[in-house]
């Protein structure tokens, strides 16, 4: 069974940019998180869709970051513009069944560098 | 509001030497914890958690967790270090609220993990 995949791996952009990263979840998983870990700090929640709907999406920083999932399979989190406080890791998890307790699988994340 | 602090950013031990790491959480009502490692380059792995019942939980690798309730801790611990230890662990926590359900997992800063030959 294939893990969650996310593309790309890095990316370095100047300030201004625009980037969108992609996020595919292990079939079948309803459950699609995404999290940022900025340097040496925390991993922090960002938003959680239940199929193609955002479920909680409390923790995106502001209105230039945007997630979609359309079909309920891949994600999509486009930030524009890009600043330089978006410099981070970015992981994603699926889990299957009711969120709650459930084990969630992580990408290996896409290392986002901005200029 | 829930949080977790692991106080150790880096543990060094060596092989074949029993190894902790130390996570404290809070929460206001019912905690899920977890644990997960990060080997160079790779994504998270999940290793164990705590749901209810035995306070001790085993997971992969050999790894266990002792679910501390009066002190608010979950501590991962293995009896003897490898080597292929050596990586970067994660503490979470998921509260669960009567009145508001689940709430999203948040985790810890990380331990760096350096187990020396």
């Amino acid at each position: 069974e294939a893990g969650v995949t996310q593309f790309p791996s890095h990316s370095v952009i100047e300030k201004g940019q625009t980037v969108t990263l992609r996020c595919d979840p292990i079939s079948g998983h309803d459950n699609l998180y995404w999290y940022r870990r900025v340097m040496g700090k925390e991993i922090k929640f960002l938003l959680h869709f239940v199929k193609e709907s955002k479920q909680d999406e409390s923790g995106m920083p502001n209105n230039r970051f945007l997630a979609e999932r359309t079909g309920g399979t891949y994600s999509t989190l486009k930030v524009q513009p890009a600043e330089l406080e978006d410099s981070g890791v970015y992981f994603c998890a699926s889990s299957q069944g009711l969120a709650g307790v459930e084990t969630q699988y992580f990408g290996p994340g896409t290392r986002l560098l901005v200029l | 509001a829930q949080s977790v602090a692991q106080p150790e950013d880096q543990v060094n031990v060596a092989e074949g030497n029993p190894l902790t790491v130390k996570c404290t959480y809070s929460v206001s009502g019912n905690p899920y914890l977890f644990w997960y490692v990060q080997y160079p380059n790779r994504g998270l792995q999940f290793l164990l958690k705590y749901i209810t019942g035995d306070n001790l939980v085993k997971g992969s690798y050999g790894f266990e967790a002792e679910f501390n309730k009066s002190q608010t801790s979950f501590h991962l611990k293995k009896p003897s270090a490898l080597v292929s230890d050596s990586a970067l662990y994660f503490c979470a926590v998921r509260d669960y609220i009567r009145s508001g359900g689940y709430q999203k997992v948040t985790f810890g800063t990380g331990t760096k993990l350096q187990v020396i030959p």
